[in-house]
């Protein structure tokens, strides 16, 4: 059964610093692999999608990689803002259609 | 952009009250999917349906659960007698094609609170 992990559990920084956020999945055999956002009480919002072929995507401030075989993925968030602050969410496709979630990293970026 | 609706946006039942809960998924998409986050807890897969049948379940989504396209712009999640564990934050989500290949798009969510 696929687990998804998320390291670390809540996170704060000053605006303006660069961070990293971690994401453990134990089957290696995904489709791809998402980052979300959820803002409090809010839905999930789509930040990046990694194909399994792929490396990693970029989107603005935002850089997420893929290493399949060792089962990890990182998301990396340049000159953080307080408006970046919210949960982060990995999630995996291993087969058919079903993400399966980690926990999330709760960010808080302080002004 | 076009987006994922659900309605409402919370609903209050009594334990052993039938719900249903809506969504209009993006127009063009042709796969839908139920998740659910208890609070404090992951998100946590329910269904996936194309076609106008479930493509798959998880072991959350028992007989208490059924999911239907009612007309060409609805889906519903329907939870005949509900439980005070059903309690929760449900999100539906849509795909334009298998959400294998492609993004699933989520809706806000409707908060279920079963007293």
């Amino acid at each position: 059964k696929q687990e998804v992990t998320q390291i670390p559990a809540a996170l704060s920084v000053p605006e303006g610093e660069n961070l990293v956020l971690n994401c453990s999945f134990t089957d290696s055999a995904i489709y791809n692999l998402q980052w979300f956002r959820q803002d409090p009480g809010k839905g999930l919002t789509s930040l990046l999608l990694i194909q399994s072929s792929q490396r990693e995507q970029t989107s603005g401030r935002l850089n997420a990689s893929l290493d399949k075989s060792s089962g990890r993925s990182t998301l990396y968030i340049a000159a953080s803002q307080p408006g970046d602050s919210a949960t982060y969410l990995c999630a995996v496709i291993a087969s058919g259609s079903r993400l399966t979630f980690g926990e999330g990293t709760q960010l808080t970026v302080n002004p | 952009e076009p987006e994922v609706t659900q309605t409402p946006s919370h609903q209050v039942t009594q334990m052993g009250q039938e719900v249903i809960l809506r969504c209009v998924p993006i127009s063009n998409h042709l796969y839908f999917y139920w998740y659910r986050q208890i609070l404090g807890q992951k998100v946590e897969f329910l269904v996936s349906f194309y076609n106008n049948e479930i493509s798959e379940k998880s072991e959350i989504f028992d007989d208490q659960f059924s999911v239907e396209r009612p007309d060409g712009s609805n889906f519903t999640l329907k939870i005949r007698s509900t439980k005070l564990e059903d309690s929760a934050m449900y999100f539906c989500a849509s795909s334009p094609t298998s959400g294998g290949i492609e993004t699933q798009y989520f809706g806000p969510g409707t908060r279920l609170l079963v007293l």
